[in-house]
């Protein structure tokens, strides 16, 4: 079946521009994850989604940075106001079960100018 | 905090040869995962490993997990060129969330 899917796949914008970022998980699948890879680093967690539960936040780095989720379809990830800094791949995961195997979509690779 | 280190982070092999990778993390965790990338493709699942003394295979790669060290590792066998990508472990533990941990990544380059 198909896997996860995210849009776009590379997004070139300039600083002060909000990028919107997008997540199709696999059917069926309750949670959903997103992480950001900076370039030649691992991946840090930033924000989860379970079912209708309310989402674990803790790890976005700041207030500019948000996300939703609707039902247990779509994800999309927003950075308002981009910085230099924000530059990396955006990956989602998702998972059939709370805290089980994460299969990873093929990320979104953001510059921001 | 929960931290993972791996190493080497970059490694140059030749075919045929063997090798290993370290994953050290900081505190327990509950499981710990080894994961593939491939140059602009997205993480694939290798394997997954829950209890002191687990060792899984898969073709020339042998993950094992030793809880009381809090070290994994991922030994290679053989190398050929197909095994060249970026590996990463994580970890995961409930009193931390839903999050995986990740470490660094270990860059692998098996030459001809």
């Amino acid at each position: 079946g198909a896997g996860v899917s995210q849009s776009p796949s590379n997004k070139v914008t300039e600083k002060g521009k909000d990028v919107e970022l997008r997540c199709d998980p696999i059917s069926g699948h309750t949670a959903l994850y997103w992480y950001r890879q900076r370039l030649g680093q691992g991946l840090e967690f930033l924000i989860y989604f379970q079912g209708n539960s309310a989402p674990d936040k803790s790890g976005l780095p700041s207030d500019r940075f948000s996300a939703e989720r609707t039902g247990e379809s779509v994800s999309t990830l927003t950075i308002q106001r981009t910085q230099q800094e924000d530059s990396a791949v955006y990956l989602c995961a998702s998972s059939p079960l709370p805290r089980g195997t994460q299969y990873f979509g093929p990320g979104t690779r953001l510059l921001v100018l | 905090e929960l931290k993972v280190e791996q190493n080497p982070l970059f490694l140059s092999m030749q075919e045929g040869k063997n090798y290993t990778i370290y994953c050290n993390y900081s505190t327990t965790s509950d499981r710990l995962y080894w994961y593939r990338q491939d140059p602009g493709k997205s993480l694939e699942s290798l394997f997954v490993l829950l209890s002191n003394g687990a060792v899984k295979q898969e073709g020339r790669l042998m993950a094992s997990l030793d809880t009381k060290a809090r070290l994994s590792t991922l030994h290679i066998t053989a190398a050929v060129h197909d095994l060249s990508a970026t590996y990463f472990c994580a970890v995961d533990r409930l009193e931390y969330g839903n999050k995986l941990v990740f470490g660094a990544g270990t860059i692998l380059r098996v030459k001809s």
